[in-house]
């Protein structure tokens, strides 16, 4: 157990619907990041956040947005979702400089 | 174009014997690298990792092996039991980059009984 906590673990949806994905990082990490897993890919960086600010973006589309809470969670919302959304997203998290981040367990996403 | 290459897409080993998985980078800027081991429906859990400044790193029976002027990296798992059968990401850190790190696509590795 990372000690990322991810909901939900797996979510089917419409095309054209929005969803939002949630992650709890591990205690006392203050940045969180999300990547995005697809067939055969391998796992693209999406967004960091660092205690609240974006930190840095990666291949976000711009219909996917996330933000990070005072509490440190955060949430990763995609929406207008097509068929080529679906795909596993993770959430990690690691401390303040460190070069080690460590991953939940994912949220599957099917785009029906 | 893609940053960190494991060209192998799997690898199998006998039980007992040494598992070798490769990573090739072409960034010079990175200068961190690790690599993860993932079972399905599970998340990547961070195996070792290696800065840029060594060039061998030792965690029981996990060794990564660093070639700068290569650029690349390699795992070594000895002995490689079935337990290991996973799929391995390599993956590099960007000096000054905050902490994301870009990622290969992954070598599943088998270890046969």
């Amino acid at each position: 157990d990372s000690g990322v906590t991810q909901t939900p673990k797996h979510l089917i949806t419409a095309t054209g619907q929005r969803v939002t994905l949630r992650c709890s990082p591990r205690s006392g990490d203050l940045s969180v990041y999300w990547y995005q897993q697809s067939l055969d890919q391998g796992l693209q960086f999406l967004i960091q956040y660092y205690n609240g600010e974006e930190r840095a973006k990666g291949n976000i589309l711009e219909r996917f947005s996330a933000q990070q809470f005072p509490d440190l969670h955060s949430e990763l919302n995609l929406s207008s979702l097509e068929l080529g959304d679906s795909a596993l997203y993770f959430c990690a998290s690691s401390v303040s400089g460190g070069n080690t981040i460590y991953f939940g367990e994912g949220s599957w996403l099917t785009v029906v | 174009d893609q940053q960190v290459k494991q060209n192998s897409p799997s690898l199998s080993v006998q039980e007992g014997r040494i598992s070798i998985l490769n990573c090739d980078y072409t960034n010079s800027m990175f200068d961190y690298f690790l690599w993860y081991k993932k079972y399905p429906a599970e998340g990547p859990t961070f195996l070792i990792s290696i800065s840029s400044i060594k060039d061998k790193n030792e965690d029981g029976r996990f060794t990564v092996f660093l070639n700068k002027s290569a650029k690349h990296l390699s795992l070594h798992i000895v002995p490689s039991q079935p337990g290991d059968s996973a799929v391995y990401f390599c993956a590099a850190h960007p000096r000054g980059s905050q902490g994301n790190l870009i990622f290969g696509k992954g070598t599943k590795l088998s270890v046969k009984p």
